[in-house]
């Protein structure tokens, strides 16, 4: 069935280091990818979205960047702070499975002083 | 307000006693979802719905329910709840399935002894 694979499961960085975090997707057709952020004890939110007709967005310090060729993409975070400490998911929406929202298994980010 | 909420936020119940944990949103969304989150799992769909009356199966059905009689409410239902089913649950919505960013609800912990 559909998948989607997140790497690293844990990632430690300094602060005002990039932070990358990959996901890859098994179905070539999906065509939307959101990264949700969930800080401790709270809901997750979304943080960044592509469609499979782009292949890079920005939005500030965060970017993601989507290979359809190779089915990954990718979470930039650059500058890191302390309030980007979080886990962080990446999901897709396979066209073969009509409406069904497959997420990564997360990657716990941490940001070291 | 916009929001999605979940009721109640913690429960501890035993083994085969039926429970249900209710759904509500406000922002007139068609779609509407339940996940389980486990570590190490990341968030996993259980149920979905496209609009009311329309449910159909995420990736993990087994042992639960759920109903969509009016647009805004979804609840989840455990006829029989078996310990392999403790875990953090959260309900979200959006407009559609497609390109949609996924508003969660604060989350059900739930304890099945």
């Amino acid at each position: 069935g559909e998948n989607v694979e997140q790497h690293p499961s844990t990632l430690s960085v300094q602060e005002g280091d990039s932070a990358v975090i990959k996901c890859t997707y098994s179905d070539s057709a999906s065509n939307y990818f959101p990264w949700y952020k969930q800080e401790l004890g709270k809901r997750p939110q979304l943080i960044i979205d592509i469609r499979s007709n782009v292949g890079e967005k920005k939005d500030q310090r965060i970017a993601v960047t989507l290979n359809k060729t190779a089915k990954h993409f990718s979470l930039h975070i650059t500058e890191t702070q302390p309030e980007d400490s979080a886990v962080y998911f990446c999901a897709a929406t396979p066209r073969s499975s009509a409406s069904k929202i497959i997420f990564g298994s997360g990657t716990r980010l941490s940001i070291r002083p | 307000e916009a929001q999605v909420t979940q009721n109640p936020r913690y429960l501890i119940t035993v083994t085969g006693k039926k429970l249900t944990v209710t759904c509500s949103q406000n922002m007139n969304h068609e779609y509407m979802s339940w996940y389980r989150q486990d570590p190490g799992l990341g968030l996993r769909q259980i149920y979905y719905s496209m609009n009311v009356e329309v449910t159909d199966k995420g990736d993990v059905p087994e042992g639960y329910k759920v109903s969509r009689k009016e647009k805004r409410n979804f609840p989840l239902i455990l006829e029989s709840p078996s310990p392999n089913q403790t875990s953090l649950y959260f309900c979200a919505s959006s407009l559609w399935a497609d390109y949609n960013e996924q508003f969660f609800g604060p989350g059900t912990r739930l304890t099945v002894l």
